[in-house]
Protein backbone atom coordinates (compact mmCIF):
# COMPACT_ATOMS: atom_id res chain seq x y z
CA UNK A 1 0.00 0.00 0.00
CA UNK A 2 1.38 3.48 -0.64
CA UNK A 3 0.02 6.86 1.04
CA UNK A 4 -0.80 8.04 -2.22
CA UNK A 5 -4.18 6.48 -3.84
CA UNK A 6 -4.23 5.59 -7.33
CA UNK A 7 -6.30 3.37 -9.50
CA UNK A 8 -4.72 0.24 -10.69
CA UNK A 9 -6.20 1.06 -14.33
CA UNK A 10 -7.61 3.03 -16.56
CA UNK A 11 -8.75 2.63 -19.98
CA UNK A 12 -10.00 4.33 -23.28
CA UNK A 13 -10.41 4.46 -26.93
CA UNK A 14 -7.85 6.07 -29.37
CA UNK A 15 -8.52 10.26 -29.15
CA UNK A 16 -10.45 10.06 -25.95
CA UNK A 17 -9.21 11.75 -22.77
CA UNK A 18 -8.80 9.72 -19.68
CA UNK A 19 -8.01 10.48 -16.68
CA UNK A 20 -6.18 9.10 -13.30
CA UNK A 21 -6.36 10.45 -10.18
CA UNK A 22 -4.18 10.55 -7.15
CA UNK A 23 -4.97 10.96 -3.57
CA UNK A 24 -2.74 11.56 -0.42
CA UNK A 25 -2.99 14.20 2.46
CA UNK A 26 -1.57 16.96 4.08
CA UNK A 27 1.74 15.68 4.55
CA UNK A 28 2.25 15.35 1.12
CA UNK A 29 0.23 16.22 -1.85
CA UNK A 30 -1.15 19.33 0.17
CA UNK A 31 2.18 20.25 1.09
CA UNK A 32 4.68 19.50 -1.57
CA UNK A 33 4.81 19.69 -5.55
CA UNK A 34 3.15 16.78 -7.40
CA UNK A 35 5.32 14.96 -9.83
CA UNK A 36 4.13 12.15 -12.73
CA UNK A 37 6.21 9.57 -13.89
CA UNK A 38 5.40 6.99 -17.42
CA UNK A 39 6.94 3.95 -17.28
CA UNK A 40 6.93 1.58 -20.12
CA UNK A 41 7.34 -2.05 -19.83
CA UNK A 42 11.13 -2.90 -19.42
CA UNK A 43 12.02 0.62 -19.57
CA UNK A 44 13.02 2.98 -16.69
CA UNK A 45 10.40 5.76 -15.68
CA UNK A 46 10.40 9.14 -17.30
CA UNK A 47 9.43 12.18 -15.45
CA UNK A 48 6.32 13.24 -17.28
CA UNK A 49 5.15 15.91 -15.14
CA UNK A 50 6.44 18.12 -12.71
CA UNK A 51 5.72 20.67 -9.67
CA UNK A 52 2.03 19.92 -11.00
CA UNK A 53 1.23 21.25 -14.20
CA UNK A 54 4.81 21.07 -15.87
CA UNK A 55 5.85 19.56 -19.02
CA UNK A 56 9.57 18.75 -19.29
CA UNK A 57 10.75 19.68 -22.68
CA UNK A 58 9.70 16.89 -25.17
CA UNK A 59 6.65 15.73 -23.54
CA UNK A 60 3.46 16.58 -25.55
CA UNK A 61 1.30 18.83 -24.17
CA UNK A 62 -2.05 16.30 -24.34
CA UNK A 63 -0.48 15.23 -21.32
CA UNK A 64 -1.73 17.95 -18.26
CA UNK A 65 -1.80 18.02 -14.78
CA UNK A 66 -3.86 19.51 -12.45
CA UNK A 67 -3.66 20.14 -8.24
CA UNK A 68 -6.55 20.47 -5.77
CA UNK A 69 -5.46 20.48 -1.87
CA UNK A 70 -4.75 16.82 -1.22
CA UNK A 71 -5.60 15.69 -4.80
CA UNK A 72 -3.88 15.52 -8.09
CA UNK A 73 -5.23 14.49 -12.00
CA UNK A 74 -3.11 13.34 -15.07
CA UNK A 75 -5.30 13.95 -18.16
CA UNK A 76 -3.91 12.54 -21.25
CA UNK A 77 -6.15 13.91 -23.94
CA UNK A 78 -6.37 12.61 -27.30
CA UNK A 79 -5.47 9.02 -26.36
CA UNK A 80 -2.77 7.31 -28.58
CA UNK A 81 -1.74 3.83 -28.54
CA UNK A 82 1.62 4.41 -28.12
CA UNK A 83 0.26 6.15 -24.65
CA UNK A 84 -0.25 2.70 -22.86
CA UNK A 85 1.90 2.40 -19.89
CA UNK A 86 2.11 2.88 -16.50
CA UNK A 87 1.88 5.81 -14.59
CA UNK A 88 3.12 6.96 -11.23
CA UNK A 89 2.48 9.89 -9.15
CA UNK A 90 4.79 11.07 -6.45
CA UNK A 91 5.67 13.56 -4.10
CA UNK A 92 7.56 14.49 -0.74
CA UNK A 93 6.50 13.37 2.48
CA UNK A 94 6.86 15.73 5.19
CA UNK A 95 5.85 13.32 7.54
CA UNK A 96 7.61 9.83 6.07
CA UNK A 97 10.73 12.43 5.16
CA UNK A 98 10.57 10.30 2.14
CA UNK A 99 9.97 10.51 -1.42
CA UNK A 100 6.77 8.37 -1.98
CA UNK A 101 4.90 7.13 -5.31
CA UNK A 102 1.48 5.91 -5.76
CA UNK A 103 1.20 2.38 -6.82
CA UNK A 104 0.75 2.85 -10.55
CA UNK A 105 -1.82 3.16 -13.17
CA UNK A 106 -2.02 0.72 -15.96
CA UNK A 107 -3.32 2.66 -19.18
CA UNK A 108 -4.96 0.83 -21.61
CA UNK A 109 -6.01 1.59 -25.06
CA UNK A 110 -8.76 -0.57 -26.77
CA UNK B 1 22.23 16.36 -21.70
CA UNK B 2 22.07 13.81 -18.68
CA UNK B 3 22.95 10.33 -18.99
CA UNK B 4 23.72 7.95 -16.22
CA UNK B 5 24.48 4.54 -16.95
CA UNK B 6 24.29 1.87 -14.68
CA UNK B 7 26.91 -1.46 -14.08
CA UNK B 8 25.35 -5.06 -15.10
CA UNK B 9 23.10 -7.48 -13.00
CA UNK B 10 23.47 -9.18 -9.87
CA UNK B 11 22.96 -12.45 -9.04
CA UNK B 12 23.61 -12.88 -5.05
CA UNK B 13 22.72 -15.44 -2.18
CA UNK B 14 20.71 -14.04 0.76
CA UNK B 15 22.80 -12.54 3.74
CA UNK B 16 25.38 -11.07 0.98
CA UNK B 17 25.89 -7.84 -0.47
CA UNK B 18 25.84 -6.06 -3.44
CA UNK B 19 26.73 -2.43 -4.82
CA UNK B 20 25.29 -1.17 -7.95
CA UNK B 21 27.24 1.81 -9.43
CA UNK B 22 25.99 4.88 -11.43
CA UNK B 23 28.25 6.62 -14.12
CA UNK B 24 27.09 10.52 -14.61
CA UNK B 25 28.31 11.73 -17.76
CA UNK B 26 27.11 15.33 -19.51
CA UNK B 27 27.37 16.73 -16.21
CA UNK B 28 29.18 16.56 -12.95
CA UNK B 29 28.57 14.64 -10.27
CA UNK B 30 29.10 17.67 -8.05
CA UNK B 31 26.06 19.34 -10.10
CA UNK B 32 23.03 16.78 -9.44
CA UNK B 33 21.69 15.24 -6.21
CA UNK B 34 21.16 11.36 -6.99
CA UNK B 35 18.40 9.14 -6.02
CA UNK B 36 17.68 5.28 -6.22
CA UNK B 37 14.55 3.79 -6.87
CA UNK B 38 14.03 -0.26 -6.99
CA UNK B 39 11.10 -1.79 -8.54
CA UNK B 40 10.24 -5.48 -7.69
CA UNK B 41 9.09 -7.44 -9.85
CA UNK B 42 5.54 -6.62 -11.21
CA UNK B 43 5.30 -4.18 -8.89
CA UNK B 44 5.30 -0.09 -7.88
CA UNK B 45 8.38 2.07 -7.61
CA UNK B 46 9.71 2.53 -4.50
CA UNK B 47 12.31 5.10 -3.27
CA UNK B 48 15.20 4.30 -1.64
CA UNK B 49 16.58 7.27 -0.49
CA UNK B 50 19.76 9.77 -1.81
CA UNK B 51 21.32 13.00 -1.56
CA UNK B 52 19.39 15.52 0.25
CA UNK B 53 21.50 19.09 -1.42
CA UNK B 54 19.38 21.63 1.49
CA UNK B 55 21.58 19.92 4.53
CA UNK B 56 24.12 18.30 2.18
CA UNK B 57 23.39 14.90 3.71
CA UNK B 58 22.40 11.07 2.22
CA UNK B 59 19.08 10.58 3.72
CA UNK B 60 17.12 7.13 3.60
CA UNK B 61 13.74 5.85 3.27
CA UNK B 62 12.92 4.65 6.79
CA UNK B 63 12.08 0.96 5.15
CA UNK B 64 16.34 0.43 4.31
CA UNK B 65 17.93 2.19 7.10
CA UNK B 66 20.95 0.61 8.48
CA UNK B 67 21.24 -1.56 5.29
CA UNK B 68 22.04 0.71 2.52
CA UNK B 69 24.48 3.10 2.05
CA UNK B 70 25.11 5.54 -0.70
CA UNK B 71 28.13 6.91 -1.77
CA UNK B 72 29.32 9.10 -4.81
CA UNK B 73 33.28 9.28 -6.13
CA UNK B 74 33.39 12.70 -7.62
CA UNK B 75 36.71 11.67 -9.32
CA UNK B 76 35.12 9.78 -11.03
CA UNK B 77 31.22 11.13 -11.21
CA UNK B 78 30.44 7.64 -9.81
CA UNK B 79 27.04 7.08 -7.31
CA UNK B 80 27.15 3.56 -6.08
CA UNK B 81 24.45 2.38 -4.17
CA UNK B 82 25.29 -0.95 -1.34
CA UNK B 83 22.74 -2.70 0.10
CA UNK B 84 23.43 -5.66 2.66
CA UNK B 85 21.79 -8.34 4.47
CA UNK B 86 20.31 -8.99 0.93
CA UNK B 87 16.91 -10.89 1.62
CA UNK B 88 14.61 -12.45 -1.79
CA UNK B 89 12.56 -9.33 -1.19
CA UNK B 90 15.20 -7.91 -2.48
CA UNK B 91 15.43 -8.78 -6.00
CA UNK B 92 14.13 -6.38 -8.33
CA UNK B 93 15.56 -3.77 -10.74
CA UNK B 94 17.78 -0.89 -8.77
CA UNK B 95 17.90 2.78 -11.11
CA UNK B 96 19.79 5.63 -10.15
CA UNK B 97 17.90 8.90 -11.08
CA UNK B 98 19.09 12.15 -10.53
CA UNK B 99 17.96 16.30 -10.99
CA UNK B 100 19.73 19.30 -10.91
CA UNK B 101 16.48 21.04 -9.01
CA UNK B 102 15.22 20.23 -5.38
CA UNK B 103 13.17 16.48 -5.40
CA UNK B 104 10.19 17.95 -4.87
CA UNK B 105 10.30 19.01 -8.90
CA UNK B 106 10.69 15.19 -9.79
CA UNK B 107 13.94 13.31 -11.07
CA UNK B 108 14.12 14.10 -14.48
CA UNK B 109 17.12 11.28 -15.63
CA UNK B 110 17.34 7.83 -14.89
CA UNK B 111 19.77 5.18 -15.19
CA UNK B 112 18.72 1.91 -17.60
CA UNK B 113 18.71 -0.17 -14.22
CA UNK B 114 20.46 -3.02 -12.36
CA UNK B 115 18.23 -5.89 -11.99
CA UNK B 116 19.41 -7.87 -8.51
CA UNK B 117 18.56 -11.69 -8.16
CA UNK B 118 18.85 -12.65 -4.85
CA UNK B 119 18.86 -16.63 -4.44
CA UNK B 120 19.85 -19.39 -2.91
Amino acid sequence: QSVLTQPPSASGTPGQRVTISCSGSSSNIGGNALNWYQQFPGMAPKLLIYSNTQRPSGVPDRFSGSKSGTSASLAISGLQSEDEADYYCAAWDDSLNAYVFGIGTTVTVL
Amino acid sequence: QVQLVQSGAEVKKPGASVKVSCKVSGYSLTELSMYWVRQAPGKGLEWMGGFDPQDGETIYAQKFQGRVIMTEDTSTDTAYMELRSLRSEDTGVYYCASTIRPLFYGMDDWGQGTTVTVSS
